[in-house]
């Protein structure tokens, strides 16, 4: 059974860093390209970032280059975000999420159940 | 930036009908586009990839069409379970823009 956990979350002041885990386990990690997607408090899902099987192609949202880095470790099955001068409208719930193939299609066929990251002072 | 501008924002029909929702892009997306369920208080749930293509385990009354910039995601008799918010989500000139349409809500008339 694919499971994917998010881990990390929680309340952070403008301008401050949080970093979130997930954990993933029951497919073969390395085979796959991860994504983060956020969804701020009764809004729309909004992709943040994504990264290939072996972290050679990554992207992001226009609203978190330059301050968010994806990354990945195949040898512990986790992707991570480094999220880096957090403002208010960063307050969402981050999914974890796994594409259906090791290249980027952004077809995210498994999520995680969120880390809520709450940016306020 | 590629915009992704779903209709109707509310679509109200009863079990038994047909769905046609539709997801526009401001430029051509090829087939990048997939669509996505989501129910209160659940996580999305793939229903269709590459345009045309069902994700695994989604019924068959689900299906998408289209190619460029207009797309369709039709649900042919809708089921108790489908009323929910679609969204759908287009790949485009990667890296790095994948974007996601606002959404249609779909409830029971």
């Amino acid at each position: 059974e694919v499971q994917l956990v998010e881990s990390g979350g929680g309340l952070v002041q403008p301008g401050r860093s949080l970093r979130l885990s997930c954990a993933a386990s029951g497919f073969i990690f390395d085979d796959y390209a991860m994504h983060w997607v956020r969804q701020a408090p009764g809004k729309g899902l909004e992709w943040v970032s994504g990264i290939s099987w072996n972290g050679g192609s990554i992207g992001y949202a226009d609203s978190v280059e330059g301050r968010f880095t994806i990354s990945r470790d195949n040898a512990k099955n986790s992707l991570y975000l480094q999220m880096n001068s957090l403002r208010g409208e960063d307050t969402a719930l981050y999914y974890c999420g796994k594409d259906i193939d090791s290249v980027v299609t952004a077809s995210v066929d498994y999520w995680g159940q969120g880390a809520l990251v709450t940016v306020s002072s | 930036e590629i915009v992704l501008t779903q209709s109707p924002a509310t679509l109200s029909l009863s079990p038994g009908e047909r769905a046609t929702l539709s997801c526009r892009a401001s430029q051509s997306i090829s087939s990048y586009l997939a669509w996505y369920q989501q129910k209160p208080g659940q996580t999305p749930r793939l229903l269709i990839y590459e345009a045309s293509k069902r994700a695994t385990g989604i019924p068959a009354r689900f299906s998408g069409s289209g190619s460029g910039t207009d797309f369709t995601l039709t649900i042919s008799s809708l089921e108790p379970e489908d009323f929910a918010v679609y969204y759908c989500q287009q790949r485009s000139n990667w890296p790095p823009e994948i974007t996601f349409g606002q959404g249609t809500r779909l409830e029971i008339k």
